[in-house]
């Protein structure tokens, strides 16, 4: 019973098309993320809704587009797809931090290649 | 602004021995929460231990043990009789106490020698 799952797992693409990524938690929590992870194994944190309301939104291009229809979803749509989207997109989820260690729990990431 | 730094890129050990990865932090909050995740090569990061700053023991599970010292913003994770499931991306994380954000360490690629 998946905890955060993503779909799909692996995604290649051209470059200049549009794809989406679905993120979709079953444990309750209040808050969202959308984390880039590049070659070099750095993680960078996209974006972050916490009860569909963006409170996270770093320096990414407006390529990217995160949608959350409710708590439990957290989509990322991307427009106009450059070779260096290239990358694996992880989704994860928590507890607000009030309260609460704050600690994450992630899906098992979609990879993403733009050829 | 805090920071995170693992200062080892790859680290190695023989099975069954002992590794210590380290992690030090910046920050002028009193109070935050510390983390290490595991990212084994089937990709998904998993939370190998946590540590809240108000807590002076340090926090083990199992073979995972940290060296918390909050004087000198250190936060060391100490693997014991390594297995050959321990070979991951070790990731050191903080966050302070009332944001919602981590901020991670580069990682550190630990090895393990049958």
């Amino acid at each position: 019973d998946t905890a955060v799952s993503q779909t799909p797992k692996y995604l290649v693409t051209q470059m200049g098309n549009d794809k989406s990524i679905k993120c979709e938690q079953n444990l309750g929590h209040d808050t969202m993320y959308w984390y880039k992870q590049d070659s070099k194994k750095f993680l960078k944190i996209m974006f972050s809704y916490n009860n569909k309301e963006l409170i996270i939104n770093e320096t990414v291009p407006n390529r990217f587009s995160p949608k959350s229809p409710d708590k439990a979803h957290l989509n990322l749509h991307i427009n106009s797809l450059e070779l260096g989207d290239s990358a694996v997109y992880f989704c994860a989820s928590s507890f607000v931090p009030v309260g609460s260690t704050g600690e994450l729990f992630f899906g098992e990431g979609s990879r993403l290649t733009v050829l | 602004a805090q920071t995170v730094t693992q200062s080892q890129p790859e680290m190695s050990v023989q099975e069954a021995e002992t590794v210590t990865l380290s992690c030090t932090y910046d920050t002028s909050e009193s109070d935050y929460y510390l983390f290490w995740y595991k990212q084994p090569p089937s990709r998904q990061m998993i939370l190998v231990i946590r540590q809240e700053a108000y807590k002076q023991q340090n926090a083990t599970e199992n073979r995972f043990s940290v060296n918390f010292q909050k004087a000198a913003k250190s936060f060391s994770l100490k693997i014991s009789d390594s297995q050959l499931g321990d070979a991951a991306m070790y990731f050191c994380a903080y966050r302070g106490g009332s944001n919602y954000q981590l901020i991670w360490g580069a990682g550190t690629k630990l090895i393990i020698k049958p």
